[in-house]
């Protein structure tokens, strides 16, 4: 596609329920990309995948995180048991390969209540 | 750890006026240093880069400068627009490898007509 595209664009989940948050990067693009954005803060990296490998996820905040890239194309992030705390926008972003610049989507912005 | 950090987290400007948004990293390993916009509610979009081999970079109305041996990096955008009005987050690459970048808490520029 034309740009990185992520669904849904707004999610309001209960404290407890699991979620899961579809990226569909830009066609081509190898090294895929999940960043946290807390409202009035800078980007947080998440975790990075290369192809389905998922080469770097240090930055996942507790196992309730968990990310995937079976087919080395679409990504879905999924959260176990809510918290209020996993409120924020989980930004996707794609790049041809490594992360010179990569492109992000617009995000889903999720709220636990 | 890594970090970085910017100021000022808010400038306003006059229009056509210029405006300097200044950053600091920790990790002298960083390389790649790119700067985003992102208007309220929307994706940020990457407007300039910066290479740590390379002291400046122009592209029309912005450029980058980057002192390395100070680890400081800003960005200068030059004859402001009300469309300039948005927030501008800086980056820096990580410890780890280039693909994973460490935002700045964000600036929020105005441009008054």
């Amino acid at each position: 596609g034309a740009g990185v595209s992520q669904s849904p664009r707004y999610k309001v989940a209960k404290r407890g329920q699991d979620v899961a948050l579809r990226c569909d990067p830009i066609s081509g693009h190898v090294s895929l990309f999940w960043y946290q954005q807390a409202l009035g803060q800078g980007p947080e990296f998440l975790t990075y995948f290369q192809n389905e490998a998922q080469l770097d996820k240090s930055g996942l905040p507790s196992d309730r995180f968990f990310a995937e890239r079976p087919e080395g194309s679409v990504s879905t992030l999924k959260i176990q048991r809510t918290q209020q705390e996993d409120s924020a926008v989980y930004l996707c972003a794609s790049s041809f390969r490594g992360g010179y610049g990569y492109t992000f989507g617009s995000g889903t912005r999720l709220t636990v209540v | 750890g890594e970090n970085v950090e910017q100021h000022p987290s808010t400038l306003s400007v006059q229009e056509g006026d210029s405006a300097v948004i200044k950053c600091t990293y920790s990790d002298s390993a960083s390389n790649y240093f790119p700067w985003y916009k992102q208007e309220l509610g929307k994706r940020p979009q990457l407007i300039i880069d910066i290479r740590s081999n390379v002291g400046e970079k122009k592209d029309q109305r912005i450029a980058v400068t980057l002192n390395k041996t100070a680890k400081h990096f800003s960005l200068h955008i030059t004859e402001t627009q009300p469309e300039d009005s948005a927030v501008y987050f800086c980056a820096a690459s990580g410890t780890s490898g280039t693909y994973k970048y460490i935002f700045g808490t964000g600036t929020r520029l105005k441009v008054l007509a």
